[in-house]
This record gives structure tokens, C-alpha cells and sequence, in this order.
């Protein structure tokens, strides 16, 4: 079956630092990927997304880049601020259905 | 972006009663909901898909009878948890299917249950 596979941190950063969290994936067929992020006592918001192979999702300065010779969708932002902190989940869905599939999660800790 | 609401958003019961949650889509229609179960320091688990005018489908190792859904419109689906026990206190999610124009799923922002 679909699995996805993520670092499960946590990840404690000093502010302005380069975050990257890997993400590879198994999945049937050409899966669209998917990050989303969770913020304390909140539900999950989409980050960004890329449905096919090389395309690039990005948002808030937040990138990843859709890898299907390394079937991996690596989140990477270039200064993070404390603001980022949260949880970041790598998801897909694949098949044409619309069954979510996440991986662990990463907590994110940006200290000043 | 559209707007998935959830209520209530913090329940606290005591064993052995029954919760029922509400997700609603605010601005869209969705024909299908899911509903997700979050443990601590783990990640989001399918539980169940919900379809509005039939019966829900269920993942495997989910009990259909403790776990009771029902989509019963175009924008509300509800979980009832029956005869709640500690075991069954979590973070559960819901999402909505939106089909136009992105075809994309749009979460709510979760409710926690705590049995006592």
C-alpha cells in the first residue's frame, strides 16, 4: 500500500537557519504530494503541493520539489523564523482517490 | 480558501456516554468528508469516509459500531462516539472533498475528547 516516510524530529533551529525536512514516499501509480503543517491547538493547513513529476510546490517561502527518479519531496525554506514553528506533514494521495496518507509528522522548533 | 468548521472543539465526558461531533464545509459542498484520529506524537489516521446519502466506509481495525457516522447533508457530517471510554480520548479531524474548482481536501481545525 501508499506510505510515506519523514523524519520525526524534532527539529530545534535558531532563527534565520535553512530547514530541511526529508520525505520519501511508496505509492501506486503518479500520487500527488503534499505538505501540510499544524500549528499548536490547530488543525492542518495546506503548505503546498505538486501533482507531477519536477513541478515545484511553494508558499510562504516554503519549497519542495516532486522527485520521482528518488520518489521524495523534500520541504526546505531558506531562513526560518519562530514563527514557523510547528508540526510539518508530508502526505499523498495517489490512484485518483482522495484517501489522504501522511507520514509521522515533524515538530518544528525555531528558537530566536 | 474554503472554510471547515468542527464542533465542538474541546469535549470533555465521562465513560461510558456518548459524543457526537459535528464537521461542517461552510462555503462548499462536499459529497465526501473523512474523518481522522491524531494520537500523541503520531500521525493523522484514516478512520472512516463519509458519504453523504449512504453509509460510511470504514478503515480496517475501526469498530462501525463504536464510531458512529452520518452524512446526512451536502455540508455537515457528524462521529458519535458511543459508550466512550478513556482508551477513546484523542484528536479527531474531519476534512472535506471539495471538487470545484480544486479538487482538494480542506481540514477543520479538530476537536479534542478527553474521557474521564
Amino acid at each position: 500500500g501508499d506510505s510515506v516516510t519523514q523524519m520525526e524530529g524534532p527539529v530545534t533551529l535558531s532563527e534565520e537557519a535553512f530547514l530541511t525536512i526529508n520525505c520519501t514516499y511508496t505509492a501506486t501509480g503518479y500520487p500527488s504530494l503534499f505538505w501540510y503543517v499544524q500549528y499548536p491547538g490547530e488543525g492542518l493547513q495546506l503548505l503546498l503541493k505538486a501533482t507531477k513529476a519536477d513541478d515545484k510546490g511553494s508558499n510562504k517561502g516554503f519549497e519542495a520539489t516532486y522527485r520521482k527518479e528518488t520518489t521524495s519531496f523534500h520541504l526546505e525554506k531558506g531562513s526560518v523564523q519562530v514563527s514557523d514553528s510547528a508540526v510539518y506533514f508530508c502526505a499523498l494521495t495517489s490512484g485518483g482517490y482522495q484517501k489522504v496518507t501522511f507520514g509521522i509528522g515533524t515538530k518544528l522548533q525555531v528558537i530566536p | 480558501g474554503a472554510v471547515v468548521s468542527q464542533h465542538p472543539s474541546r469535549v470533555i465526558c465521562k465513560s461510558g456516554t456518548s459524543v457526537k461531533i459535528e464537521c461542517r464545509s461552510l462555503d462548499f459542498q462536499a459529497t465526501t468528508m473523512f474523518w481522522y484520529r491524531q494520537f500523541p506524537k503520531q500521525s493523522l489516521m484514516l478512520m472512516a469516509t463519509s458519504n453523504e446519502g449512504s453509509k460510511a466506509t470504514y478503515e480496517q481495525g475501526v469498530e462501525k459500531d463504536k464510531f458512529l457516522i452520518n452524512h446526512a447533508s451536502l455540508t455537515l457530517s457528524t462521529l458519535t462516539v458511543t459508550s466512550a471510554h478513556p482508551e477513546d480520548s484523542s484528536f479527531y479531524i474531519c476534512s472535506a472533498h471539495r471538487e470545484t474548482p480544486d479538487y482538494e481536501q480542506y481540514f477543520g481545525p479538530g476537536t479534542r475528547l478527553t474521557v474521564t
